[in-house]
């Protein structure tokens, strides 16, 4: 049972456009939400990280936008660039499990020049 | 500051065979995580080992199966190999200063193993 799912599974944007990523969770005891990036051959890096105690966090062109009552959560990534082309996945994890975290199916963005 | 390092990166078994897999985690760093990433799954977790100790578990079958030596590095066992048992399959490494204290959790470039 996948505890967050992920959407869309792909996605194609044009250099400078918005680039929306979405996830949803059913687990309300989950507390902590990063995204991570992942390039070919590589592991998953973090991105960027919010709590539920705020609605929305903002770091450079990336932003993630926090909706606790209807338990969801997105990526913005502003201004999208060529090298931001890479697969994205959301995660959610609660402070019983400490490092152990569940993540979406992820989100393979290409951003055409 | 060196990565975290897994060894090796490339695997071909053949189903019924067992396979160890090694990972390296971040100096410091005495929280070791496992996942397996398959497409369509995203990353599933597989178990935690903190000091030695297993912490946390996934829902895998008994065949899987790891450990934590005193210098933190760790190594996952996957015994009676299966076809589904292909995927990459990812260490992470993270600081840890105590629960409910979210530590970034810096990942490896993962094992690809394939099994025939």
């Amino acid at each position: 049972q996948q505890q967050v799912k992920q959407s869309p599974q792909s996605l194609i944007v044009q250099k400078g456009g918005i680039s929306i990523i979405n996830c949803a969770y059913e687990n309300t005891a989950f507390d902590y939400f990063p995204w991570y990036q992942q390039f070919p051959g590589k592991g998953p890096a973090l991105l960027i990280a919010i709590r539920p105690d705020v609605s929305e966090k903002k770091e450079g062109r990336f932003t993630i936008s926090f909706n606790k009552s209807a338990k969801q959560f997105s990526l913005h990534i502003m201004d999208s660039q060529p090298g931001d082309s890479a697969t994205y996945f959301c995660a959610a994890s609660y402070w019983v499990t400490g490092n152990q975290f569940y993540f979406g199916t992820g989100t393979s963005l290409t951003v055409i020049p | 500051k060196a990565g975290v390092t897994q060894t090796p990166r490339y695997l071909i078994k053949t189903r019924g065979q067992q396979v160890t897999l090694s990972c390296s985690p971040i100096s410091g760093h005495r929280s070791v995580s496992w996942y397996q990433q398959t497409p369509g799954q995203g990353l599933q977790f597989l178990f935690e080992y903190f000091s030695e100790t297993q912490r946390n578990k996934g829902n895998f079958p008994g065949r899987f199966s790891g450990r934590q030596f005193s210098n933190s590095r760790s190594e996952m066992n996957v015994s009676t190999l299966e076809l589904g048992d292909s995927a990459l399959y990812l260490c992470a490494s993270s600081l840890d200063t105590g629960r409910g204290n979210y530590n970034e959790q810096f990942f490896g470039p993962g094992t690809r193993l394939t099994v025939l």
